[in-house]
């Protein structure tokens, strides 16, 4: 069964940075780009951006180009996405997403919470 | 960006009639070949999880009440004969180029 297991919640100081993480299972990592989602409480979702595991490559929404980072650790099959300068328009779920060929997304994380909070 | 435009954006249904939901695209998401509009189901406190894929692919494991068409612009979702389990709000998004983008969602109240 493919599964995506996401980090647990943070709390986080507004100006910090914050590093979540995307465990995948049952599945060939390098095989399948990863996304990220942001939901807002009660708002829609919206499309961070893209990570190719098998060669790092990324590309973002640039709304969150300043914003996020993604990276891959292969050896521990694992996406991660680091958000920085952290403010209270950064509280939200993050959701990681693995699309199938055609890009509509068939598997997601269960999300992660970050607040953004002094 | 590919502006999805979604609606109503709530919408109350009786046990067993027709849920209709519109997904509007400011261009074109369709080739030749395929329509890249998908469709998300989310209750509270869940991840979205895919109905509808390719624009009226029933995803595997969702139930037949639930279809999609349309092509070009202009996408639907329709669920009948709606459950009480229905309830949820829905997405669509599309995949024809980058960035991806979500609608604004559909809340559906079953009555």
């Amino acid at each position: 069964e493919v599964q995506l297991q996401q980090s647990g919640p943070e709390l986080v100081k507004p100006g910090a940075s914050v590093k979540i993480s995307c465990k995948t299972s049952g599945y060939t990592f390098t095989e399948y780009t990863m996304h990220w989602v942001k939901q807002s409480h009660g708002k829609s979702l919206e499309w961070i951006g893209i990570i190719n595991p098998n060669n790092g490559g990324t590309s973002y929404n640039q709304k969150f180009k300043d914003k996020a980072t993604l990276t891959v650790d292969k050896s521990s099959i694992t996406a991660y996405m680091e958000l920085r300068s952290l403010t209270s328009e950064d509280s939200a779920v993050y959701y990681c997403a693995r699309p199938d060929f055609d890009e509509y997304f068939d598997v997601w994380g269960a999300g992660t919470t970050v607040t953004v909070s002094s | 960006d590919i502006v999805l435009t979604q609606s109503p954006a709530s919408l109350t249904v009786s046990l067993g009639q027709r849920a209709t939901i519109s997904c509007r695209a400011s261009k074109s998401v369709s080739t030749s070949a395929y329509s890249y509009m998908h469709w998300y189901q989310q209750k509270p406190g869940q991840p979205p999880k895919l109905l509808i894929y390719l624009a009226s692919n029933l995803e595997s494991g969702v139930p037949a009440r639930f279809s999609g068409s349309g092509s070009g612009t202009d996408f639907t979702l329709n669920i009948h004969p709606v459950e009480e389990e229905d309830a949820a709000t829905y997405y669509c998004q599309h995949s024809r180029e980058l960035p991806y983008t979500f609608g604004g969602g559909t809340k559906l109240e079953i009555k």
